[in-house]
């Protein structure tokens, strides 16, 4: 079966740092895209970015593009998601996403709710 | 990016009754080469991730009701159900996957039972 199992909710302060995850089991974590999707509170879907944990090749939505970081470690599995000093703006729920090239992702973690707040 | 316009915001349908969510791409997801829209529909309820409904603009995703179902070509495409249930309270997406690695999302249509 698979599974995207992400980290658990954050509270924050503006500034601090974070990483977040998302370990995918039940198939060949480096075989599919990995894509975050942010839903700030009482809105919509926003596509943030996109890894290939097999090469490591990462896209960014130019929303996102050098706001966060997406990585990976195919040895655990393990897709991230990272902010260098947090915004009282990003607060939101955080889902990752696997689909293959040309699909849509059929596969969502369960959210990762952020919180910064001073 | 591929920008995706749903109408409406929201939606009130009586139990029963068909509800219709429009959906239109600012260009074509349409593949020539494979003649596939590159258009999925997501239902999403409070507390919960987006669940995939509807792939390639008309396929429905396994274990999918068929009162829903998906049509359109192009640029112009149509979420139906054809009985509204009370469990299809929900905020229900479209997605563009044509442009796979920046895929776009409409802004949500707000279902609710009147």
């Amino acid at each position: 079966e698979v599974q995207l199992v992400q980290s658990g909710a954050e509270v924050k302060k503006p500034g601090e740092s974070l990483k977040i995850s998302c370990k995918g089991s039940g198939y060949s974590f480096t075989s599919y895209w990995i894509g975050w999707v942010r839903q700030m509170p009482g809105k919509g879907l926003e596509w943030m970015g996109i890894i290939y944990p097999g090469d490591s090749d990462t896209r960014y939505s130019p929303s996102f593009q050098g706001q966060v970081t997406i990585s990976a470690d195919k040895s655990i599995s393990t897709a991230y998601l990272q902010w260098s000093s947090l915004k009282a703006s990003d607060t939101a729920m955080y889902y990752c996403a696997r689909h293959a090239l040309g699909s849509s992702p059929r596969y969502w973690g369960q959210g990762t709710l952020v919180t910064v707040s001073s | 990016d591929i920008v995706m316009t749903q109408s409406p915001d929201s939606l009130a349908v009586s139990l029963g009754e068909r509800a219709t969510i429009n959906c239109k791409s600012s260009q074509s997801v349409l593949y020539s080469s494979n003649n596939k829209n590159y258009l999925a529909w997501y239902q999403q309820k409070p507390g919960q991730p987006p669940k995939l409904l509807i792939y390639w603009a008309s396929t429905r995703e396994s274990g999918v009701p068929d009162r829903f179902s998906g049509s359109g070509s192009g640029t112009d495409f149509t979420l139906t159900i054809s009985s509204l249930q009370a469990e299809d309270v929900a905020v229900y997406y479209c997605q563009q996957y044509y442009s796979t690695l920046s895929i776009t999302f409409g802004q949500g249509t707000r279902l609710e039972i009147k």
